[in-house]
């Protein structure tokens, strides 16, 4: 069964310091989102790709955060600097259109993130 | 604007027990409505979902009913096995839009 790939699985860092995560989705998939889940909370929606275009970064915050998907294949979602408050599990997804009529996203196993 | 709000957790059951899981939603235009389950240490898995009104999306002895007049797709199972402790996420995407809204989650946990 396809899979969305996700790594690394866990990251620890300090506070200051830069970190990424990286994404691969199910092939095929145009489109990608990238979820932020902070412990005890639904994940929420930090940005969405159609194909390499941002379709939506409202929630991203910017001034720390940027993502790209530059060949519309996989991507890459970075914070820098890091702070106490991104401690949290990112998760990214994919989708395509589906026949019922539902978009249906497949969630990778996530990456968490533990910033001291 | 859009949300959803499931029950508070956590929810602790025996085995065999019958379970309900409340999940109520807010939405302009004709939503989609889904369960995902995320197991301990793992991301989120498609439990099943519903598309309209009346539909009953169904998996692994799970139900839920799309109820447009309360709007509500609440989540049952007859008979809940230890297996089943996870943590349960109600959510919605809207017509033309494609990602998905989720409520807060429900914990599980079920006793043997």
């Amino acid at each position: 069964e396809a899979e969305v790939a996700q790594s690394p699985r866990y990251k620890i860092t300090e506070k200051s310091q830069a970190v990424a995560f990286w994404c691969d989705p199910i092939s095929g998939h145009a489109t990608l989102y990238w979820y932020r889940q902070i412990l005890g909370q639904g994940p929420e929606l930090l940005v969405q790709f159609q194909d390499e275009s941002v379709v939506d970064d409202s929630q991203l915050p910017k001034d720390r955060f940027s993502a790209e998907r530059l060949k519309g294949v996989d991507s890459t979602l970075k914070i820098q600097p890091a702070e106490l408050g991104d401690s949290a599990m990112y998760l990214c997804a994919s989708s395509s259109p589906g026949t019922s009529g539902a978009n249906v996203l497949t969630f990778g196993a996530g990456s968490r993130l533990t910033v001291l | 604007g859009n949300s959803v709000t499931q029950m508070e957790g956590p929810v602790t059951l025996s085995e065999e027990a019958f379970l309900t899981i409340n999940c109520t939603y807010t939405a302009t235009g004709y939503p989609s409505l889904f369960w995902y389950v995320q197991y301990p240490g793992e991301g989120l898995q498609l439990l099943l979902k519903a598309t309209k009104a009346d539909d009953k999306g169904s998996n692994k002895g799970f139900e839920a009913t799309y109820r447009k007049e309360t709007t509500s797709f609440h989540l049952e199972k007859g008979s809940v096995q230890v297996s089943d402790s996870a943590v349960y996420f109600c959510a919605l995407t809207i017509q033309g839009a494609q990602k998905l809204v989720f409520g807060q989650g429900t914990r599980l946990t079920i006793n043997p």
